[in-house]
């Protein structure tokens, strides 16, 4: 079976300030993906980014970093130079792929909270 | 742009009334789902649909079915509404293969059964 954990229930920093919500994973697939979610107040889940199994680089897009490590079963999210506008609950995730894709497993999400 | 779209964003419902949940998508996606979240329990998966006329269970199908008669749409279905099934439901679509294999979501709909 698979399993998604985010230990960070909730985290609330202040505004410029660096954060990081961690994100661990258990699967027997060989091929997967990995996903990052952000659902603000108003709902709606965005698409954060996607990681394939046997891409290990690390991204960078804008403020957003993700670094993806096989040897530790982690995925985890970086946010530089925090703003109140990231506020929401981010959601990592754990899909299939082939037939399945999309077929996801979710974590419990962690509350991010930026104060001005 | 992708579109998921829900037929209702609040829905309010007696115990024991039959209740359908219905999901549309305009990109051709073979791939459907539909998930319920809880607060603090993330989004578990009731089902799943990879075509048209096929279905899987996902980690909660029980009390729940789902329908799938045309690509674009997928319907969950309560059969007998029971107050442990207040929640929001998420519908998803994916397009299988290419770069773009991810999941895309509809606004949601939060129903109460009273």
């Amino acid at each position: 079976a698979q399993k998604v954990t985010q230990a960070q229930t909730e985290i609330s920093v202040v505004e410029k300030e660096d954060v990081t919500l961690d994100c661990v994973y258990e699967t027997r697939d060989t091929t997967y993906y990995l996903f990052w979610y952000k659902q603000p107040p108003s709902g709606e889940l965005v698409f954060l980014i996607r990681r394939n199994s046997f891409d290990e680089q690390n991204e960078i897009s804008g403020r957003y970093s993700w670094n993806f490590q096989k040897s530790t079963s982690s995925f985890n999210f970086t946010i530089t130079a925090s703003q109140v506008v990231d506020s929401a609950v981010y959601f990592c995730a754990l899909s299939e792929v082939g037939t399945n894709a999309g077929k996801s497993t979710f974590g419990d999400g962690t509350t991010l909270t930026v104060k001005p | 742009d992708v579109k998921v779209t829900q037929s209702s964003r609040y829905l309010v419902k007696r115990t024991g009334e039959k209740v359908f949940l219905e999901c549309v998508q305009d990109m051709d996606h073979e791939n459907m789902f539909w998930y319920r979240q809880d607060p603090g329990l993330g989004l578990r998966l009731i089902y799943f649909s990879y075509d048209v006329k096929m279905k899987e269970k996902g980690d909660i199908p029980e009390g729940y079915s789902v329908s799938r008669e045309k690509k674009e749409r997928f319907s969950l279905i309560l059969e007998s509404a029971s107050t442990n099934q207040t929640s929001m439901y998420l519908c998803a679509s994916l397009k299988r293969g290419g770069a773009k294999e991810t999941q895309y979501f509809g606004p949601g709909t939060r129903l109460l059964v009273l």
